[in-house]
């Protein structure tokens, strides 16, 4: 069974401040990890993939195979941030896409 | 290019009805996902099509079925409704059910 944790419900810091948001899996093969966010009222997005390596709007994930985390940081967090972040998994044994989410990080941002 | 579209965006049914909802995904994607979101459960997968066939499929009951067109278009039934079906009912596109997922605004179904 594949299994997803973010232990924050809520996450609030102030602009600036250095800002991670943890998340936690569970699954016995190799994991394909994701970050996505809501913004208020808009649709759910992908923000980044641990397979591209990639820092997008200065936030980026690493990988820990041994700690099973793909936790989600960004230097200097911005008020644009305040969003719903959802870490998700695709196990690749389950051919397609099937996503596990984890049950969401609310970051705010405050000025 | 235009993004994942679902009909209605909103929808009030009656215990015991059924309904169905509607995704069109983006141009050229052959993968659609269902996913039922609610505060109590987050984000929960009820299954997968890929040209036409169901290639996943979550743990929900019988009452919650779909299919897919030959364009790639999906619908999601659910039959008998009850009270705990009432959601936000999310579409996702992808290429070829691998990476990246697109999701749609959502169908909010409300069961009274």
């Amino acid at each position: 069974a594949q299994r997803v944790t973010q232990p924050e419900k809520l996450l609030s810091v102030f602009k600036g401040a250095p800002v991670e948001l943890k998340c936690n899996y569970s699954y016995s093969g190799s994991p394909e990890l994701f970050w996505y966010v809501q913004y208020s009222r808009q649709r759910l997005q992908l923000l980044l993939r641990h397979i591209s390596r990639e820092s997008i709007k200065g936030f980026t994930a690493d990988l820990n195979k041994g700690e099973t985390s793909f936790h989600l940081k960004k230097p200097f967090a911005q008020e644009e941030d305040s969003a719903m972040y959802y870490c998700a998994l695709s196990g690749q044994e389950t051919s397609g896409s099937r996503l596990t989410f984890g049950e969401g990080t609310q970051l705010t941002v405050n000025p | 290019k235009a993004g994942v579209t679902q009909t209605p965006r909103y929808l009030i049914k009656t215990r015991g009805q059924q309904v169905t909802l509607s995704c069109s995904p983006i141009s050229g994607h052959r993968s659609v996902s269902w996913y039922q979101q609610t505060p109590g459960q987050g984000l929960q997968f009820l299954f997968e099509y890929f040209s036409e066939t169901q290639r996943n499929k979550g743990n929900f009951p019988g009452r919650f079925s779909g299919r897919q067109f030959s364009n790639s278009r999906s619908e999601m039934n659910v039959s008998t409704l009850e009270l705990g079906d009432s959601a936000l009912y999310l579409c996702a596109s992808s290429l070829k059910g691998m990476g990246e997922a697109f999701f749609g605004q959502g169908t909010r179904l409300t069961v009274v």
